[in-house]
């Protein structure tokens, strides 16, 4: 079974563009997350998605903003870049609401913003 | 507030020797789970190992176990037996409200394992 697949990998863009990443949970998942990772925050919250709804979300600014696809595919999209907006984005997915749920992700998009 | 603190930045450890990575926690929700992960330099999360608050025995997975002292508030790893390939940083994290359906979890500020031959 493949695991959760993020694309892509590797960006890099100037301060002032967006950015669309994109994530494709564990076949069968139906709820996915995303989180920040920075050396100066460590790893923090974005926001998560169930049947195409956002259920929760972090401290972020409205820039950040995320969609759920009805294949339970799922994007952020992070607009008028900053340079903090450097960081690693992990997105993860499990399978539904239940309480023992184990997320589990993939191995990230890495964003480099000059 | 933190509500997971790992206290130790690194760890050094020798090859099939055993290490405990430590892990508190701070919440007054009584539904929460534990979880570890490791972090690669690769950047992949790979779980570990799951301990719900009413679970009344510690987990264990393969060489994983993990600690669970609810009075506490501590939920420590345990390796057995290191391996060259468990360099890594480790993460503990919470989420609370299990039976609310949200899954956001909230991670500590890791702990680098370094396992030497």
């Amino acid at each position: 079974k493949a695991g959760v697949t993020q694309t892509p990998r590797y960006l890099i863009k100037t301060r002032g563009q967006q950015v669309t990443l994109s994530c494709s949970p564990i076949s069968g998942h139906r709820s996915v997350s995303w989180y920040q990772q920075t050396p100066g925050q460590g790893l923090q919250f974005l926001f998560e998605y169930f049947s195409e709804t956002q259920r929760n979300k972090g401290n972020f600014p409205g820039r950040f903003s995320g969609r759920q696809f009805s294949n339970s595919r799922s994007e952020m999209n992070v607009s008028t870049l900053e340079l903090g907006d450097s960081a690693l984005y992990l997105c993860a997915s499990s399978l539904d609401l239940l309480a023992k749920n184990i997320q589990y992700f993939g191995a990230g998009t890495r964003l480099s913003v000059l | 507030a933190q509500k997971i603190t790992q206290t130790q930045p690194g760890m050094f450890v020798q090859e099939k020797e055993a290490v405990t990575l430590d892990c508190t926690y701070d919440t007054s929700d009584p539904s929460y789970g534990l979880f570890w992960y490791k972090q690669p330099s690769s950047g992949e999360m790979i779980f570990l190992i799951y301990q719900g608050s009413y679970d009344q025995q510690n987990a264990t997975e393969g060489r994983y176990s993990l600690n669970f002292q609810k009075a506490r508030k501590s939920a420590n790893l345990v390796i057995s037996a290191s391996q060259l390939g468990d360099s890594a940083m480790y993460f503990c994290a919470m989420r609370e409200g299990m039976n609310t359906g949200f899954q956001k979890l909230v991670f500590g500020t890791g702990t680098r394992l370094l396992v030497s031959p």
